[in-house]
């Protein structure tokens, strides 16, 4: 089946970039996301990208898309202590046909001031 | 609208009692998902319904777990007996179908205890 794999943890200073890292191994998602988790809060969406996209922009976010060695990436600008949370990637493994996603683990980014 | 609506928030059960958790998912979505997440394992998908009928249920740990949806706006998820190895936050999310993106909308979840 599908699997989704991230590194765990990534610690930055506020105001450098923070890059998190993601790799998939089912190639026939038609979207890929990546979701926020903060402190006792459930998901939320933070962006996601269209398969047929390299990369997608959104104020400080940057998502970047390799389709050929199946990698996603989420870049956040200037980073800031606000964005401490756990970062999910997840993948649409049924081209949006049957509505489950498949998630990562997660990555914890610690934003040190 | 007010988002998925999850109760209780927080519940702490001895061993052995009955947990009901209970899920209202946004008005007009097609999809709900139930969700465990610990630390040890992240984030489990353990049943999702279509319209309200049970899809895949592969996710759910043992007889001891069972899910239903007997409307569009209403779902329970029960554990009977609970252990306390079932302690996790669980989260439900519902998403609606076809012609979107697929996005998922979670929950705020709720934190079971089973002492």
């Amino acid at each position: 089946g599908e699997d989704v794999e991230q590194s765990l943890f990534l610690s930055v200073r506020e105001g450098d970039s923070s890059v998190i890292n993601c790799t998939y191994t089912d190639s026939s998602s038609t979207y890929l996301y990546w979701y926020k988790q903060e402190p006792g809060a459930g998901l939320q969406l933070l962006t996601y990208i269209f398969s047929n996209m390299d990369m997608k922009q959104d104020q400080r976010l940057t998502v970047l898309l390799n389709k050929k060695d199946k990698h996603l990436s989420l870049r956040i600008a200037d980073t800031q202590t606000g964005d401490s949370a756990i970062y999910f990637c997840a993948v649409d493994p049924y081209g949006g046909s049957q509505g489950n996603l498949i998630f990562g683990k997660g990555t914890k980014l610690s934003v040190k001031p | 609208d007010a988002g998925v609506i999850q109760s209780p928030r927080h519940e702490v059960t001895e061993m052995g009692q009955e947990v009901t958790l209970r899920c209202k998912p946004i008005s007009g979505h097609d999809y709900l998902f139930w969700y465990r997440q610990t630390m040890m394992r992240g984030l489990e998908l353990l049943i999702y319904f279509n319209n309200n009928v049970p899809i895949d249920d592969s996710g759910m740990p043992e007889d001891r777990f069972s899910a239903k949806m007997p409307n569009a706006s209403f779902s329970t998820l029960k554990i009977q007996p609970s252990e306390p190895r079932d302690s996790a936050v669980y989260f439900c999310a519902s998403s609606p179908s076809g012609g979107g993106t697929g996005e998922q909308y979670f929950g705020p979840g709720t934190r079971l205890t089973v002492t």
